[in-house]
């Protein structure tokens, strides 16, 4: 079983959808929890944390349920730019920032 | 501001030769981690650097080694390069290892797109 688990899709939706992504990880000790977007061939960029009490940046909402140890971001009023790889990211320990373990990452493409 | 750069961007080897990758980070950033993307799957986590110390090892053979220089730049080596090796390479800068919001993000390269044939 993998450490950190999402649905690889493909998502097709069409533009002004909302559309949720759910991540599971297996070990009870992370702390830190990152949804990164990744474009066809480019680098991950940040796209927001996951706090405890949740969180949201306009049209994103992550949260984070620690008993079931999961994470899901919504993404309300789709664009066809929101069209990506969105990869789910756990560190076990924040003081080792950089050991971070990826999903394999959930497409999402967004039709006109 | 510059942010991680890498290189080169691309590179075709044959089995068996010898790689070296390059990353300077974000101006600042005292970490550096090394990723290897195969297509389809997540970056898998190869080496972390802080400080010109390794501080992590993901699950990566010997052939695998890394350095980090007094600027916090760093290179990844990869020896008797193997058909599998053919990969993303990414590099990822961060301002620390504490966890202080904002302080553990890591920033990514372009990456080094790696051909073994």
């Amino acid at each position: 079983r993998k450490e950190v688990e999402q649905d690889p899709g493909p998502f097709n939706v069409p533009e002004g959808a909302t559309v949720a992504f759910n991540c599971t990880y297996s070990n009870s000790a992370s702390q830190s929890f990152f949804w990164y977007r990744q474009d066809c061939r480019k680098e991950p960029k940040l796209l927001m944390s996951v706090y405890s009490s949740g969180n949201e940046d306009g049209r994103f909402t992550a949260q984070l349920n620690r008993a079931s140890q999961y994470i899901s971001l919504l993404i309300r009023d789709s664009k066809l730019s929101d069209s990506a790889t969105y990869l789910c990211v756990v560190n076990i320990n924040n003081t080792n920032a950089g050991k971070s373990t990826f999903g394999d990452g959930t497409t999402l493409t967004v039709k006109p | 501001d510059a942010g991680v750069t890498q290189s080169p961007t691309h590179l075709i080897k044959t089995r068996g030769q010898q790689v070296t990758l390059r990353c300077s980070p974000i101006s600042g950033h005292k970490s550096v981690s090394w990723y290897q993307q195969v297509l389809g799957q997540g970056p898998q986590f190869i080496f972390q650097y802080y400080e010109k110390e390794e501080r992590g090892r993901g699950n990566f053979p010997d052939r695998f080694s890394a350095r980090q220089f007094p600027n916090y730049s760093s290179e990844l080596n990869v020896n008797a390069l193997l058909l599998g090796d053919s990969a993303l390479y990414l590099c990822a800068s961060s301002l620390t290892l504490a966890g202080d919001k904002g302080k553990n993000i890591q920033y990514f390269g372009a990456g080094t797109r790696l051909s073994v044939l």
